[in-house]
């Protein structure tokens, strides 16, 4: 696509649910980060996949959040018994990989706006 | 741990006036450092990116600096409309060696171009 592509824009869900954000980023991309904004605050990183190697879990805020990427493409993020301090913005971001020339521009989608009532 | 600084939080400026906003950041030992705008429940926008080599670049009425050893940024906007109105957040990517491939970012400035 022509752009990083995030769904749902809006997710309202119960605490106690689990709920699955989606990523899809620009076509090429092999590098996928999760960013994490809260009200007020600024962009915390979750986690960070650059093609087949291990991905880098070190921002996820507890064992409740998980990630995935299939075939190097699409993305999952997954929170389970969400709460209400999960309430935020979630943004997806690519880039093309900076040791293949790529510049590490990065670029975002639209984010996923999770409310946890 | 890097960290990066915005000043200031916020701004409010007529139209047609030429601003700066700074990004001071801690570990110089950085890849690069980019900076985005963004809109009210909106996505982030990339404005311009500077490699750690280069000392600034130029995108319009947009001119970014960048002083690595005194950990320093600056994002010039000149003749300020309206339509600039937005938070800008500037973010430093460390070197992949020694803090993977994240992006730190600052706190960003609200910026406000009154008619």
């Amino acid at each position: 696509g022509a752009g990083v592509s995030q769904s749902p824009s809006n997710k309202v869900t119960e605490k106690g649910k689990d709920v699955e954000l989606r990523c899809d980023p620009i076509s090429g991309h092999t590098a996928l980060y999760w960013y994490r904004q809260s009200l007020g605050q600024g962009l915390e990183f979750l986690i960070y996949f650059q093609g087949n190697s291990a991905p880098d879990k070190s921002g996820l805020p507890s064992d409740r959040f998980s990630a995935e990427r299939t075939g190097g493409s699409v993305s999952t993020l997954t929170i389970q018994r969400t709460q209400q301090e999960d309430s935020a913005v979630y943004l997806c971001a690519s880039s093309l990989r900076m040791l293949a020339g790529g510049t590490g521009e990065l670029f975002f989608g639209e984010g996923s706006r999770l409310t946890v009532l | 741990k890097q960290e990066v600084t915005q000043i200031p939080a916020a701004l409010s400026v007529p139209e047609g006036e030429n601003l700066v906003l700074n990004c001071s950041f801690t570990d110089s030992a950085i890849y690069n450092l980019q900076w985005f705008r963004q809109d009210p429940g909106k996505g982030l926008t990339s404005l311009l990116l500077i490699q750690s080599s280069q000392r600034e670049q130029t995108s319009g009425r947009l001119n970014a600096s960048l002083d690595k050893s005194s950990g320093r940024s600056t994002l010039y906007i000149a003749a300020s409309q309206p339509g600039d109105s937005a938070t800008y957040l500037c973010a430093v990517r460390g070197r992949v060696e020694t803090s993977g491939s994240r992006l730190t970012f600052g706190e960003g400035t609200q910026l406000t171009v009154n008619p």
